[in-house]
């Protein structure tokens, strides 16, 4: 799987937009790219994930580039809940590999401030 | 919740001995996977099992052995247990092998701790 850079930390205040970036510059074609979350010491918990096009749910909005080397999840308006660690993930697409397992590195501890 | 059941939440044990952690998936899913979280190594992949059989092998210790039985539940077994050992153990659930477009839903988790 391709490897993912993320920032360590980041903070926001509570009902600002939280824009959390992903760098993937290795990718390839048939990855996806997914984001989960992990609030302190609860099992993950699958935000959303997209290929090529930009992706939104009831969660968040994921913006992919076009050179599909780099995405952003946005949380548009971000709770105290939202406090976790966020993991962005690439993930082969293909049916039949054995890769369907999903690497987590450190993630981005996100801090959403009153 | 996610529909992954794991028992026990809580584990202590002592070094040497040997323990079961169970995992029952959601409701139609095939695959499942274990993970070991420690303070120092961050999420690490153990193994997947799919429709009882073995899929894929991660950082998985010679001590350590999983199994996925015919009702699609799965044990992971830690035997000879050390200091080392202690840490957050996760089963996660997919519906089908993990292909690229599934998502993963991922039990509350064991926290296990070896004195």
């Amino acid at each position: 799987d391709a490897k993912t850079t993320q920032p360590t930390s980041m903070d926001c205040a509570e009902g600002r937009a939280a824009n959390l970036p992903c760098n993937h510059s290795t990718i390839s074609g048939n990855e996806y790219v997914y984001w989960y979350r992990q609030i302190h010491s609860q099992g993950p918990q699958y935000i959303i994930h997209g290929l090529k096009n930009n992706e939104t749910n009831e969660m968040a909005s994921l913006i992919i580039t076009e050179d599909r080397k780099s995405s952003t999840l946005i949380l548009p308006h971000a709770t105290l809940r939202d406090t976790a660690v966020y993991y962005c993930i690439v993930r082969f697409r293909d049916r039949g590999s054995t890769l369907g397992r999903l690497y987590f590195g450190r993630g981005t501890q996100l801090t959403v401030w009153p | 919740d996610s529909g992954v059941t794991q028992t026990p939440k809580h584990l202590i044990t002592a070094t040497g001995q040997r323990v079961t952690l169970r995992c029952s998936p959601r409701s139609g899913d095939l695959s499942v996977y274990w993970y070991q979280q420690s303070l120092d190594q961050g999420l690490q992949f153990l193994i997947q099992y799919y429709n009882g059989e073995e899929r894929a092998k991660g950082n998985i210790l010679e001590r350590f052995s999983a199994q996925q039985f015919p009702d699609l539940h799965s044990e992971l077994n830690l035997s000879s247990l050390e200091l080392g050992d202690s840490a957050l153990y996760f089963c996660a659930s997919s519906e089908q092998g993990g292909f690229g477009n599934e998502k993963l839903f991922f039990g509350s988790g064991t926290q296990l701790s070896v004195l």
